[in-house]
């Protein structure tokens, strides 16, 4: 089945303890990029990759790390996490880097920073 | 600046109802995403298209690229339709998706 897979779907953490999300999508995707949806602001970009090795910011990229070292995995760092990072986190994959293609969702992580 | 309005913010309709959910933008665009996000948040992609009009059982959308408008229609709408639609231009010189805020839909029986 074609799929977004994040983990954890959940998380409540501390201010400054480091953490990762992970992303795989198993479509061969070029594309791939990380949401956050917040309550009034609707989703915002946080970082996206065109293809394995080459990232770039989004929107909304400070306080945030991305790595692509192979093409189906996307996992967003949270070097120090601070209370405004609480939000909703989507990833989200295409193919075709750039050209307009179907995005697929994952099914989002939650996070709450404390 | 909203680069990206949707109308309305919130609608509630009864089961049966013709609704359309409309999107304006202000950038120039490739393509335009009409997604659907449940109320557990999950998030999925409904259409995609660059011109003219598409259809999916009950759900047709349409855009002017020249007007910069899109339409989402559903027909004969069911409380299982209840959810937040979003339009999502496709533009920039990466073809980033841009958001609209939504449009919470909930059908009544």
């Amino acid at each position: 089945e074609a799929q977004v897979t994040q983990n954890p779907r959940y998380l409540i953490t501390v201010t400054g303890k480091k953490l990762t999300v992970t992303c795989s999508q198993n479509m061969n995707h070029e594309y791939m990029s990380w949401y956050r949806q917040d309550p009034g602001l609707g989703l915002r970009q946080i970082y996206y990759s065109m293809n394995v090795e080459v990232t770039d910011k989004g929107d909304v990229p400070e306080g945030y790390k991305v790595s692509r070292k192979e093409k189906r995995n996307f996992p967003l760092i949270l070097e120090s996490p601070s209370p405004n990072q609480t939000s909703l986190y989507f990833c989200a994959s295409s193919s075709g880097a750039g050209r307009a293609e179907t995005q697929y969702f994952g099914p989002g992580t939650r996070l709450l920073v404390l | 600046k909203n680069e990206v309005e949707q109308s309305p913010q919130n609608l509630t309709a009864q089961e049966g109802e013709f609704i359309t959910i409309n999107c304006s933008y202000s950038v120039g665009i490739s393509a335009l995403h009409w997604l659907q996000q449940h109320p557990g948040g999950g998030i999925v992609s409904l259409f995609m298209l660059s011109s003219g009009k598409k259809k999916h059982g009950r759900l047709i959308a349409t855009i002017n690229i020249q007007e910069k408008h899109s339409s989402l229609h559903i027909t004969a709408s069911h409380p299982r339709d209840s959810a937040v639609y979003i339009c999502a231009p496709r533009g920039g010189s990466q073809g980033n998706l841009i958001f609209g805020k939504g449009t919470k839909l909930s059908v009544k029986p």
